[in-house]
C-alpha cells in the first residue's frame, strides 16, 4: 500500500519548457489536491478535484492546468515554465467525506532557470 | 475565501518545556482544523485535528484547543523533545460542503534545544 505517489522527485526546467507532474493514490480516495510550498508562505492550493471528472481552481492556479485522469490519478501541467514556479509541489488525497485527513505525497522539487 | 494566520513563525524552546502555536481564521463557517508536522525534506503529516463541536482534544503530549467565538485555535506540545523539532502547519476547511480544500497557515518552525 503505497499511499500517494508523486513523480518525479526532482526536476530542473528551462524557462518556457513544459512538463507534467504525476500523482497517483491507491487508497480509493475521491478527492485530490495540488499544493505548492514556498518558504514562509505555507502550502497554497493550486487546483483540486473533489471527485472524478471535476476540477476546481484554488488560490494560485495561473500558469497551471490539471487533469483528473481517473479516480487514482491527478496530474499537474506547466505549459510554459517561469522562474516564479520554482517551488516544492505536493499532491494530496482525502477520504470520501471531503477534506478530512489529507495524505500527502513525498513532493516534487522543481527549479526553473 | 478563507484566510489562516499562524504565529509565531519561529519558536525555540528548551527540551522539556512547553510550546504553543496559535492560528486565527477568517471564515466563521470553517469547522475542521487539523495540524500537520513537516520534518526537514519530508511530507507534511497529520498529527491531530479538531472539529467545531469539540473545544479541546488531547493525544499524549499534544493538545489542540478551539475557540469558535474568537475564531482561533492553538496547538500545545508539552514536555518537548528534540524529535519535536519540525515545521508545524495549521489549517482550516469546511469538509462536507463544496468548499473542501484545506487552507493552510504559513507555518511555525519549532526548534527544541537539548
Amino acid at each position: 500500500n503505497a499511499g500517494v505517489t508523486q513523480t518525479p522527485k526532482f526536476q530542473v526546467l528551462k524557462t518556457g519548457q513544459s512538463m507534467t507532474l504525476q500523482c497517483a493514490q491507491d487508497m480509493n480516495h475521491n478527492s485530490m489536491y495540488w499544493y505548492r510550498q514556498d518558504p514562509g508562505m505555507g502550502l497554497r492550493l493550486i487546483y483540486y478535484s473533489a471527485s472524478e471528472g471535476t476540477t476546481d481552481k484554488g488560490e494560485v492556479p495561473n500558469g497551471y492546468n490539471v487533469s483528473r485522469l481517473n479516480k487514482r490519478e491527478f496530474s499537474l501541467r506547466l505549459e510554459s515554465a517561469a522562474p516564479s514556479q520554482t517551488s516544492v509541489y505536493f499532491c494530496a488525497s482525502s477520504e470520501n467525506r471531503g477534506a478530512y485527513g489529507y495524505t500527502f505525497g513525498s513532493g516534487t522539487r522543481l527549479t526553473v532557470v | 475565501g478563507e484566510n489562516v494566520e499562524q504565529h509565531p513563525s519561529t519558536l525555540s524552546v528548551q527540551e522539556g518545556d512547553s510550546a504553543v502555536i496559535k492560528c486565527t481564521y477568517s471564515d466563521s463557517a470553517s469547522n475542521y482544523f487539523p495540524w500537520y508536522k513537516q520534518e526537514l525534506g519530508k511530507r507534511p503529516q497529520l498529527i491531530i485535528d479538531i472539529r467545531s463541536n469539540v473545544g479541546e482534544k488531547k493525544d499524549q503530549r499534544i493538545a489542540v484547543t478551539l475557540n469558535k467565538t474568537a475564531k482561533h485555535f492553538s496547538l500545545h506540545i508539552t514536555e518537548t523533545q528534540p524529535e519535536d523539532s519540525a515545521v508545524y502547519f495549521c489549517a482550516a476547511s469546511i469538509p462536507d460542503t463544496g468548499r473542501r480544500a484545506l487552507t493552510f497557515g504559513s507555518g511555525t518552525r519549532l526548534q527544541v534545544q537539548p
